[in-house]
């Protein structure tokens, strides 16, 4: 079946880049996600990235992926206490107009003043 | 545009008895809506899918008669958990899906303690 794996912790120092990687098992996922959770809350989603990019940039947030080594990186430029949040990498893969996440486990990420 | 809500936002409840949770996509129409269950320092893991009009499709392991779905109209889904024990204690997240890929937009999620 799916996996997708993240490192559990990151602690960065405000103003430094965070970067919270995601590994995926699934050849066929056709668009990966990052969603942030703050706690007690639901999920938000801060980007997504089509399967045939490489590259997608919005704003603080760059998403790197490398198809071929199955690997999914978001990077949070000039990181603020606001963004100190868990982060889940998510896969999926349409068919029939219906389709399912797969999630990761989380990274909960930790700014330091 | 695309919100969710989730009534109740937390639900203490006693061992036993039932647990209705509301999912409503306020501003679109949704055929299919997700519910999933998230455990303390773990991911979401996906419970079912419910198209409107029809019967919800479960993942494994997941008991359908404990855990029933209704997708009643384009804009509302329910979780009942029924007979509810101290394991069900969980946060229960929903998803509506929108446009031809089914683009989802999460709820708020739903605090369920069972004493």
């Amino acid at each position: 079946g799916e996996d997708v794996e993240q490192s559990l912790f990151l602690s960065v120092r405000e103003g430094d880049s965070s970067v919270i990687n995601c590994t995926y098992t699934d050849s066929s996922s056709t668009y990966l996600y990052w969603y942030k959770q703050e706690p007690g809350a639901g999920l938000q989603l801060l980007t997504y990235i089509f399967s045939n990019m490489d590259m997608k940039q919005d704003q603080r947030l760059t998403v790197l992926l490398n198809k071929k080594d199955k690997h999914l990186s978001l990077r949070i430029a000039d990181t603020q206490t606001g963004d100190s949040a868990i982060y889940f990498c998510a896969e999926s893969h349409s068919g029939a107009g219906s389709y399912q996440l797969t999630f990761g486990k989380g990274t909960k990420l930790s700014v330091i003043p | 545009g695309a919100v969710v809500s989730q009534h109740p936002s937390r639900v203490i409840c006693k061992s036993g008895t039932s647990v209705k949770i509301e999912c409503r996509s306020l501003d679109f129409q949704a055929t299919t809506m997700f519910w999933y269950r998230q455990f303390p320092k773990q991911s979401l893991m996906l419970m079912a899918t419910s198209n409107e009009g029809s019967k919800a499709t479960y993942e494994q392991g997941v008991e359908k008669d404990k855990f029933l779905i209704n997708h009643a109209s384009l804009t509302l889904s329910t979780l009942t958990v029924t007979s509810a024990h101290p394991e069900d204690s969980s946060f229960y997240i929903c998803s509506a899906g929108r446009g031809p890929d089914n683009e989802q937009f999460f709820g708020p999620g739903t605090r369920l303690t069972v004493l």
